[in-house]
């Protein structure tokens, strides 16, 4: 079946520091590739997507790229802020047969605290 | 545009007491809907979607069930709640042709 791996954490960094967090995944078609954002009690916001191999997606000076040679979906950002403070969760909704109906498969899930 | 509703996002409820989470979606017609637990430390598990009015898929047998009674809502509900009910539980919708998701604020449920 399909699955998300992720960098396990917490993450812990200084404002303006570069971040990574490690994400690859196992499917068995063609999968869209997705980053989600959870802040503290709230729901998830897609924080950006990658829908085809060598795709990339960006959004808040975050950035993925679609590497389907290494089945990976890194997420970085060149200058984290104390705000970027969360739950970020790699995620994947696997096109096999044309129906996905949009179930994504979760990672775990990586907690991110940015101290000033 | 879209929104999505989700309540109550708070609530406490004794083992054995009956569950009924609620969520409605608006400016869009015939999404996909979802419900999803996180429970404490882990990641997102999907526990029912639906396609249509009244068609229900379950994801992983347990002690809750989905209905869809109009286009636009999906309630979640239990019989008899367990302590390992315990979570927190986020609604989402997509487009049928589009496999990005969109989920409500979540309901922390406590069971005690």
């Amino acid at each position: 079946g399909d699955s998300v791996t992720q960098m396990e954490g917490p993450v812990t960094l200084s404002e303006e520091a570069f971040l990574t967090i490690n994400c690859t995944y196992t499917a068995t078609g063609y999968p869209s590739l997705f980053w989600y954002v959870q802040y503290p009690g709230e729901g998830l916001q897609l924080l950006l997507k990658a829908t085809k191999a060598d795709d990339k997606g960006s959004n808040k000076g975050f950035e993925a790229t679609y590497r389907k040679e290494t089945t990976s979906f890194h997420l970085e950002k060149g200058s984290v802020q104390v705000s970027d403070s969360a739950v970020y969760f790699c995620a994947l909704s696997d096109n096999a047969g044309g129906t996905s109906y949009g179930k994504l498969t979760f990672g775990q899930g990586t907690i991110l605290t940015v101290h000033p | 545009s879209q929104t999505i509703h989700q309540w109550p996002a708070t609530l406490v409820q004794p083992v054995g007491s009956p569950l009924s989470l609620e969520c409605t979606v608006e400016g869009t017609s015939n999404p996909n809907l979802y419900w999803y637990r996180q429970a404490a430390g882990r990641g997102l598990q999907l526990l029912f979607y639906s396609v249509g009015i009244g068609q229900i898929s379950s994801e992983v047998p347990q002690n809750l069930s989905a209905s869809r009674p109009q286009d636009r809502q999906f309630i979640l509900s239990s019989k008899k709640l367990l302590l390992s009910d315990s979570g927190f539980y986020l609604c989402a919708w997509s487009r049928q042709s589009n496999t990005e998701a969109f989920f409500g604020q979540g309901t922390r449920l406590t069971v005690v």
